[in-house]
């Protein structure tokens, strides 16, 4: 199947500080990405889907301006964490597909953990 | 709203000893189902999809699953694990309004060599 690609795979960070996620598909053009996030036995929840040139869609509940989505590219996505707390430590995967109707494939996921 | 429920929260079982593992969702459109396995540090992987067709699904490494549509089910089924199977499973519908997949909470399964 296709690859997506997420990096980092891990990040330790400071309360109030901001980080960067990003997804990357390798072998062909997404169309969408998802960004779900998952808490210790929990399901994956999505948080927001975006499409390659406008603006995301964020689930209910999900602040935006927190959680800065840029869809760019055919080929990438970034999911900005802004102004880190501990309780958005969690596990953050992304998952992009081609087209309508299509599979979605998944990035590896990332940990992240604000302390 | 449409809803994914996975009733078991964490299975173990001897090497050859057989799986079954139950999904159950809540969606009232045309279904498509899917199967997924993490294994330790590895991404999500699709292990079967249903979109239509025969209920009776063939996925990799040996996984099948059946769709009961009467019972909105679609339990995932191996006849012998090994202890490589030992993985967490999700269950998923595409349920959501932006066409994203919703996720049943995972079944974590530990297969003793």
């Amino acid at each position: 199947g296709a690859v997506v690609s997420q990096h980092p795979s891990r990040v330790i960070c400071k309360s109030g500080t901001s980080v960067k996620i990003e997804c990357r598909s390798l072998d062909f053009q997404a169309t969408t990405m998802f960004w779900y996030r998952q808490f210790p036995k929990q399901s994956l929840m999505l948080m927001a889907t975006s499409n390659e040139g406008s603006k995301a869609t964020y689930e209910q509940g999900v602040e935006k301006d927190k959680f800065l989505i840029n869809h760019a590219s055919l080929t990438l996505s970034t999911l900005t964490v802004t102004s880190a707390h501990p309780e958005d430590s969690s596990f953050y995967i992304c998952s992009a597909r081609q087209g309508d109707h299509t599979e979605a494939f998944f990035g590896q996921g990332t940990r992240l953990t604000v302390v | 709203a449409q809803s994914v429920s996975q009733h078991n929260h964490h299975v173990i079982l001897s090497e050859a000893a057989s799986l079954e593992l139950g999904c159950n969702y809540s969606y009232g459109g045309t279904v498509n189902l899917f199967w997924y396995v993490q294994y330790p540090g590895q991404h999500l992987q699709l292990l079967l999809k249903y979109f239509s067709g025969d209920p009776l699904v063939k996925g990799i490494k040996g996984f099948e699953a059946e769709f009961i549509k009467s019972k909105f089910s679609f339990n995932l089924r191996k006849p012998s694990v090994q202890w490589s199977d030992t993985a967490e499973y999700f269950c998923a519908v595409n349920g959501g309004s932006q066409g994203n997949l919703i996720f049943g909470k995972g079944t974590k399964l530990s297969v003793k060599p």
